[in-house]
């Protein structure tokens, strides 16, 4: 069956040091990944798309990889702020189909 | 402001009875969708809406019902034949459901629980 996997820990990490979330999927071929935002009690906000045929995509502090071998996303912050703590979903789709989202991992960032 | 509204942000019914979520959205998005969101849990589609007077069934439709009557709206009964309906309900829309490209974006969402 197709799944898509978050840790479901939470990460702890300090302000300053880089965030790496992962993403890691089955039995899907996605041409698209897409990672969202979603604080306590508020509708996720989108925060980067990456293509199958793209390795990398970056956004201000944000970085994004997809590798489509491994299955994986990896999603980064580099010098992570307190105000980054919050959950962040990744979604795919596979094909003319709707978003299928991950169940999201909650990052904390200690001042 | 461009964007989705939904309302009530917060709802409380009684078991039986069914209840109407609101999602209205001015983004002259084709596609909108609806979420179910319980603890822990990832987003389960209930309904999605590709244009208007068309919806299909997502995960998770039983128990629940929608309209889209017109471009910007898309409403979400919750009725008594849905078993667990406590839960956080999240509207979404986007230009078009095509291959995955197309960003969503989501409502403030509406808590709904049954006493």
């Amino acid at each position: 069956s197709q799944k898509i996997e978050q840790n479901s820990e939470a990460l702890n990490i300090q302000e300053g040091k880089t965030a790496t979330l992962t993403c890691n999927y089955t039995n899907y071929s996605p041409a698209y990944l897409q990672w969202y935002r979603q604080d306590p009690g508020r509708g996720p906000v989108f925060l980067l798309l990456i293509r199958e045929n793209e390795k990398e995509k970056r956004k201000e502090r944000l970085k994004v990889t997809f590798d489509t071998t491994l299955k994986q996303s990896l999603f980064h912050i580099t010098a992570s702020q307190p105000a980054d703590s919050a959950t962040y979903l990744c979604a795919l789709v596979a094909g003319y189909s709707t978003l299928t989202f991950g169940k999201g991992t909650m990052l904390l960032v200690s001042p | 402001d461009g964007g989705i509204t939904q309302s009530p942000k917060y709802l409380f019914r009684k078991e039986g009875q069914n209840v109407t979520l609101s999602c209205e959205q001015n983004l002259n998005h084709d596609a909108m969708y609806w979420y179910r969101q319980d603890p822990g849990q990832g987003l389960r589609l209930i309904y999605y809406s590709q244009i208007v007077n068309d919806f299909q069934k997502g995960d998770i439709a039983e128990g629940y019902s929608v309209s889209r009557e017109k471009k910007e709206s898309f409403p979400l009964t919750v009725t008594s034949a849905q078993k667990n309906p406590t839960a956080f309900y999240l509207c979404a829309s986007s230009i078009a459901v095509s291959e995955g490209y197309n960003e969503q974006f989501f409502g403030p969402g509406t808590r709904l629980t049954v006493l």
